[in-house]
């Protein structure tokens, strides 16, 4: 079945840290992958998205890019701020069907 | 349009009451999506309608969750006879279907439940 794996957290960095955010996925086909963003009190926000092989998504600042040879989408950002405090959650669309998500990774940004 | 609405933002209720939720989509969205979210974990897929048409069904969706989406544009979903186990956040999206490439899901800031 369709399932993805991400890193535990929570993380904490402190600010201008390098982030990584590891996420794996099994899949039937060539899924569309993405990472969502959830800040406190907010609804989920799509952060990046890749839909095919080699691909990176970016936005923010926020990297990721889509490795079929290793089933993975690890998410990263060179320098990171307070306000990137949120829930990450890596996310997989296998056609045009529901998300299948992880189950989110915490990171905390300290001044 | 400001984007995906849900209403309550939070409920309280009592093992045994039915609730009922609303999830008002982005106008001219043809799809809408009901998920679950449990504490620590990632939003699980419950239901979703294209139009009026209910065209998917989890298993999670027992037979206690009803869902709705009368005319094609809001969604409502019941739960019937809760149990603490019900306590979540729901969570409702919605997308269109343009045609070419990926349309993204755009989603509500949810409806929180509590059985006590």
């Amino acid at each position: 079945g369709n399932s993805v794996t991400q890193m535990e957290g929570p993380v904490t960095l402190s600010e201008e840290a390098f982030l990584t955010i590891n996420c794996t996925y099994t899949a039937t086909g060539y899924p569309s992958l993405f990472w969502y963003v959830q800040y406190p009190g907010e609804g989920l926000q799509l952060l990046l998205k890749a839909t095919k092989a080699d691909d990176k998504g970016s936005n923010k600042g926020f990297e990721a890019t889509y490795r079929k040879e290793t089933t993975s989408f690890h998410l990263e950002k060179g320098s990171v701020q307070v306000s990137d405090s949120a829930v990450y959650f890596c996310a997989l669309n296998p056609g045009n069907t529901p998300l299948v998500f992880g189950k989110g990774t915490r990171l905390s940004v300290i001044a | 349009d400001t984007g995906v609405s849900q209403d309550p933002r939070h409920k309280i209720t009592k093992r045994g009451q039915n609730v009922t939720f609303r999830c008002d989509p982005i106008s001219e969205h043809n799809r809408l999506y009901w998920y679950r979210q449990t504490l620590g974990q990632g939003p699980e897929f419950l239901t979703y309608f294209q139009n009026e048409a209910q065209l998917e069904k989890s298993r999670l969706l027992s037979d206690r969750f009803s869902a709705e989406r009368p005319k094609g544009s809001f969604s409502t979903l019941e739960i019937q006879r809760t149990e603490q186990g019900d306590s979540a956040m729901y969570l409702c999206a919605s997308r269109g279907t343009g045609t070419g490439g990926y349309n993204e899901q755009f989603f509500g800031p949810g409806t929180r439940l509590t059985v006590l």
